[in-house]
């Protein structure tokens, strides 16, 4: 069975348009992320989700809302695509480690590789 | 803010050559470090971690060693193989422990 899933796994589109990336993970894990790997490879996180709240948003243009319906699952809406957007993008999961625990793994979906045309 | 720099690649090594990449950090506190690996056309996997001044972390025949002295976290194989051919990236997540800070990865060719 597959930790963390995501689809669809590839995505082209038109600039304008309104498009959803789903993920849902299968760990139990409380804690869900979503990161944004431009061209050059480079990772960067946008939003994570602790049991359906939101606890980080790294400064995302308001045109990406996540959403999680419950604690397995975090999508990712995103109005009014712009070619900037393109990149492969990344949930991930970890178990909840707020209260110090630091060094908690994360796991990461296969991506999805979104083409704005 | 924190931050991960690591060694520009492309890296390209022959079968069975030794392999470092460069890794060096800034936090405040005491982060956590991570290796991940990306294989062409996958998500990142763990490589190894280490959580503490002077852990090494280890698995598949790599390994890093936190050096906090050097604010480093140098990964290494003694042999590296066709199939290590992949993105590696340093990362640590700070004593809040809730985000990930990337560096930007090292291309990794391993030639037969």
């Amino acid at each position: 069975d597959t930790a963390v899933s995501q689809t669809p796994k590839y995505l082209v589109t038109q600039m304008g348009n309104d498009k959803s990336i789903k993920c849902e993970q299968n760990l139990g894990h409380d804690t869900m992320y979503w990161y944004k790997q431009d061209s050059k490879k480079f990772l960067k996180i946008m939003f994570s989700y602790n049991n359906k709240e939101l606890i980080i948003n790294e400064t995302v243009p308001n045109r990406f809302s996540p959403k999680s319906p419950d604690k397995a699952h975090l999508n990712l809406h995103i109005n009014s695509l712009e070619l900037g957007d393109s990149a492969v993008y990344f949930c991930a999961s970890s178990q909840d480690f707020r209260g110090g625990r630091a060094g908690e793994t994360q796991y990461f979906g296969p991506g999805t590789r979104l083409l704005v045309l | 803010g924190n931050s991960v720099t690591q060694m520009e690649g492309p890296v390209t090594l022959s079968e069975e050559a030794f392999l470092t990449i460069n890794c060096t950090y800034t936090a405040t506190g005491y982060p956590s470090l991570f290796w991940y690996v990306q294989y062409p056309g996958e998500g990142l996997q763990l490589l190894l971690k280490a959580t503490k001044a002077d852990d090494k972390g280890s698995n598949k025949g790599f390994e890093a060693t936190y050096r906090k002295e050097t604010t480093s976290f140098h990964l290494e194989k003694g042999s590296v193989q066709v199939s290590d051919s992949a993105v590696y990236f340093c990362a640590l997540s700070d004593s809040g422990g809730n985000k990930l800070v990337f560096g930007a990865g090292t291309i990794l060719r391993v030639k037969s």
